[in-house]
């Protein structure tokens, strides 16, 4: 068992739509939680930053985190076409330096 | 957040050459930088952490002659895949290490040897 679990995809939605994009994770000292956006041919983009449980918003974004189910989540509001990109979960046990942990990377295509 | 540049965004080569890729961290102080290997339609797999003024840590698998890192500075971090062979051509991408685990990711290099 991986210690990350994120489906692939691809994911297609509508223009408009709510995306539920979500991870597992195995390791209970995992605590801070990160999802990255990567276009293709490009280095990752740090979106959003979350430290332990409970939601975080940052305008269409928002992170969640349910630490006794292991289980974290990104909803993305009223998608765009420039939203199209490959969404990576990742997760770390704290301390600076330390390696982080990442999820396969769910492929989204949203359409116009 | 911090801005990190690579150098060259591209690079071809003939099999047996060696190729350098520099990692910049240019607004941040970068004692821990990570070098990271991405195949098509993969994830990220973490090759070595590189430890400013000491030797980097290898994952399991890399092998540490192969690809060389120098840490000599905090803004900079190079990956040298020595003796490159068609099987080394890749997307390499290095990241700074920010504040409580966050890494920022330079924009990737992307290696064919030829």
């Amino acid at each position: 068992q991986k210690e990350v679990e994120q489906d692939p995809g691809p994911l297609s939605v509508p223009e408009g739509a709510i995306v539920s994009l979500n991870c597992t994770y195995s390791n209970s000292a995992f605590q801070y939680f990160m999802w990255y956006r990567q276009y293709s041919r490009k280095g990752p983009e740090l979106l959003m930053y979350t430290y332990s449980s409970g939601n975080k918003e940052d305008g269409r974004f928002t992170a969640q985190v349910d630490k006794s189910s292991k289980y974290i989540s990104l909803f993305i509001r009223d998608s765009q076409p420039s939203d199209s990109a490959t969404y990576l979960c990742a997760m770390s046990a704290g301390e600076y330096g330390n390696k982080l942990v990442f999820g396969a990377g769910t492929i989204l295509r949203v359409k116009s | 957040g911090a801005v990190v540049s690579q150098h060259p965004s591209r690079v071809i080569c003939k099999s047996g050459t060696s190729v350098k890729i520099e990692c910049r961290s240019l607004d941040f102080q970068a004692t821990t930088m990570f070098w990271y290997r991405q195949f098509p339609k993969q994830s990220l797999m973490l090759m070595a952490t590189s430890n400013e003024g000491s030797k980097a840590t290898y994952e399991q698998g890399v092998e540490k002659d192969k690809f060389l890192i120098n840490h000599a500075s905090l803004t900079l971090s190079t990956l040298t895949v020595t003796s490159a062979h068609p099987e080394d051509s890749s997307f390499y991408i290095c990241s700074s290490g920010g504040l409580r685990d966050t890494q920022y990711f330079g924009p990737g290099t992307r290696l064919t040897v030829l």
